[in-house]
């Protein structure tokens, strides 16, 4: 079955502290995997995604088959980081997103 | 920046009531799609929507709800005969290819079935 993780409900880090979101999934073929923010009272949007192997706002995130993770890490984490995170599949043989729980990070001054 | 956008950001109605939330997906897009979120849940995918009809729906898209693109630009989502546990945060969202590369989201509107 088809399955994403996110084991903490929330994560509270102080402001230049380094973060690391965890998930972990479920997936019996080439996943495409994606990492989505929710700031308040906005849209989700979309962070990072696995293929591109790129850094936006300072995030990266690995793609680690072996551990079926797909782990969102910054370095600093800043104030305006707090928001919702959620990761998400993506399926190739089905055209739909299947997300985790979500991650609230709170960046404390 | 093209957007996603749905009305109404918010709705209260009656249980039993019918309830149609409305989106305008990009304009070059393909492909769209409901998810919704109850209160302190995941986001869930309901339905996907591609070449004028349904192309996959979870077991939450029973017979009360149905999706339309009426006119080209508008995609429908109609809630027949609401119930309490309808209550939750719709989001349509839109792609151009399926790839999940390119799925943008709506900001949401707020069902709440009193």
């Amino acid at each position: 079955a088809q399955r994403v993780t996110q084991p903490e409900k929330l994560l509270s880090v102080f402001k230049g502290a380094p973060v690391e979101l965890k998930c972990n999934y479920s997936y019996s073929g080439s996943p495409e995997l994606f990492w989505y923010v929710q700031y308040s009272r906005q849209r989700l949007q979309l962070l990072l995604r696995h293929i591109s192997r790129e850094s936006i706002k300072g995030f990266t995130a690995d793609l680690n088959k072996g551990e079926t993770s797909f782990h969102l890490k910054k370095p600093f984490a800043q104030e305006e980081d707090s928001a919702m995170y959620y990761c998400a599949l993506h399926g190739g043989a089905t055209n739909k997103l299947i997300f985790g729980t979500g991650t609230l990070l709170a960046v404390q001054p | 920046e093209p957007e996603v956008t749905q009305t109404p950001s918010h709705q209260v109605t009656q249980m039993g009531q019918e309830v149609i939330l409305r989106c305008v997906p990009i304009s070059n897009h393909l492909y769209f799609y409901w998810y919704r979120q109850i209160l302190g849940q995941k986001v869930e995918f309901l339905v996907s929507f591609y070449n004028n009809e349904i192309s996959e729906k979870s077991e939450i898209f029973d017979d009360q709800f149905s999706v339309e693109r009426p006119d080209g630009s508008n995609f429908t989502l109609k809630i027949r005969s609401t119930k309490l546990e309808d209550s939750a945060m719709y989001f349509c969202a839109s792609a151009v290819d399926r790839t999940g590369n390119t799925i943008y989201f709506g900001e949401g509107s707020w069902l709440t079935v009193v």
